[in-house]
Formats: C-alpha cells, sequence, structure tokens
C-alpha cells in the first residue's frame, strides 16, 4: 500500500515568516495530494489540493508544490499568522478515494 | 454543499459493550465512505472502506470481527465496536465524497472512551 512520510513533525516561526512542509510517498499510481488542517478536537478541514497532472498550485498565502518524479510534494504557508497555528496533514489518494495521510506537522506562529 | 454529519459526537462506555457510531452525507450520495482513528497527536490512519450495497474492505491489522461497518443506503454508513476494551478509545472520524471527484469530506468525529 501507499506510504507517506511527513517532514517535519513539528515547527515553530515567527509571524510574518514563511512555513514549509514536505511529504514523500511510495505509490506512483497516487493522483491526488490534498493537504489538510486540523485544529485540536476537530475534523480536518481541506485548505488546498494538486493532481498530478499539475506542478504548482497557490491560494492566495498558501501553495503546494509536486514533483512527480521524485514523488514529494510540499505545503508553503507565506506571511504566517498566530491562526495558522495548526496540526497540517498531507494525503495521497489513487482514484479511489482512499486517503493515506502523513504524520502531520505541528505548526506553532509566534507573535 | 458536501457536508458529513456523524453521531455521536461523544460516547463513554463500559469494557466489553458495543458501540454503534453513523456517518452521513447531508447533501450526496456516497457510494464509498472511509473509517479513521486517530490517537492523540498522532495522524489518521485508514481503518476500511465501506461501500455500499457489499462487504467493507479492511486495511492491514484492522480486525473485521471487532469493527463492524455498514452501509446500507447511499447517505449512511455505520461503524460497531464490538466488545469495546480501553485500547479502542480513540478518535473516529469518516469521510465521503461527492462521486467522480477525490475531494474527501471529514465528519466532525467521535470520541470514544472505554472505561
Amino acid at each position: 500500500g501507499e506510504n507517506v512520510e511527513q517532514h517535519p513533525s513539528t515547527l515553530s516561526v515567527q509571524e510574518g515568516d514563511s512555513a514549509v512542509i514536505k511529504c514523500t510517498y511510495s505509490d506512483s499510481a497516487s493522483n491526488y495530494f490534498p493537504w489538510y488542517k486540523q485544529e485540536l478536537g476537530k475534523r480536518p478541514q481541506l485548505i488546498i489540493d494538486i493532481r498530478s497532472n499539475v506542478g504548482e498550485k497557490k491560494d492566495q498565502r498558501i501553495a503546494v508544490t509536486l514533483n512527480k518524479t521524485a514523488k514529494h510534494f510540499s505545503l508553503h504557508i507565506t506571511e504566517t499568522q498566530p491562526e495558522d497555528s495548526a496540526v497540517y496533514f498531507c494525503a495521497a489518494s489513487t482514484s479511489g478515494n482512499q486517503f493515506y495521510f502523513g504524520t502531520g506537522t505541528s505548526l506553532t506562529v509566534i507573535p | 454543499g458536501a457536508v458529513v454529519s456523524q453521531h455521536p459526537s461523544r460516547v463513554i462506555c463500559k469494557s466489553g459493550t458495543s458501540v454503534k457510531i453513523e456517518c452521513r452525507s447531508l447533501d450526496f450520495q456516497a457510494t464509498t465512505m472511509f473509517w479513521y482513528r486517530q490517537f492523540p497527536k498522532q495522524s489518521l490512519m485508514l481503518m476500511a472502506t465501506s461501500n455500499e450495497g457489499s462487504k467493507a474492505t479492511y486495511e492491514q491489522g484492522v480486525e473485521k470481527d471487532k469493527f463492524l461497518i455498514n452501509h446500507a443506503s447511499l447517505t449512511l454508513s455505520t461503524l460497531t465496536v464490538t466488545s469495546a476494551h480501553p485500547e479502542d478509545s480513540s478518535f473516529y472520524i469518516c469521510s465521503a465524497g461527492p462521486r467522480a471527484y477525490n475531494e474527501q469530506f471529514f465528519g466532525p468525529g467521535t470520541r470514544l472512551t472505554v472505561l
């Protein structure tokens, strides 16, 4: 099955700085890569996603890049704000919609 | 659109009892739903794929006789934790997506505590 690795497990940045979280996957058949933000005790919320036919996608302060050859994708958050503090999960999925999640990154934005 | 609900949100039960958790897609039909469990400060672990009208597909290491899944309609899947034990205490969360899309929407989760 798919194996998704995520780094770092914890990340602290100063408000206004950028944060980068990286994931690798093992199954070359994976074609959909979402990123979720989860606050304590709540459900994961989709923040951005990318499909395998695209190399980069941006939505305001958030961007995701995908390198299919190397099987890795990254989340970039610019101009971080305290409300960005949460746990972020990457995931990889094939067309069957089964998601395999990374181990999560706890992001803390220091005011 | 694409709202997924889950019930109950929280349940406390005695060891040895069974607990049923419901997952509903409120504004779309879902032939497939997914069940995950999440331990504190850990990632979501896929437990099984719930298939409408057929048997669920379980991930390796997940006991199908302990975690019974029934997907009786296009909007409802249930997970029953049978003979629950304290080690089954966890956050259980389901997801579903509209047909033809990869995007998954998560339910609010159910926190199970087995005493």
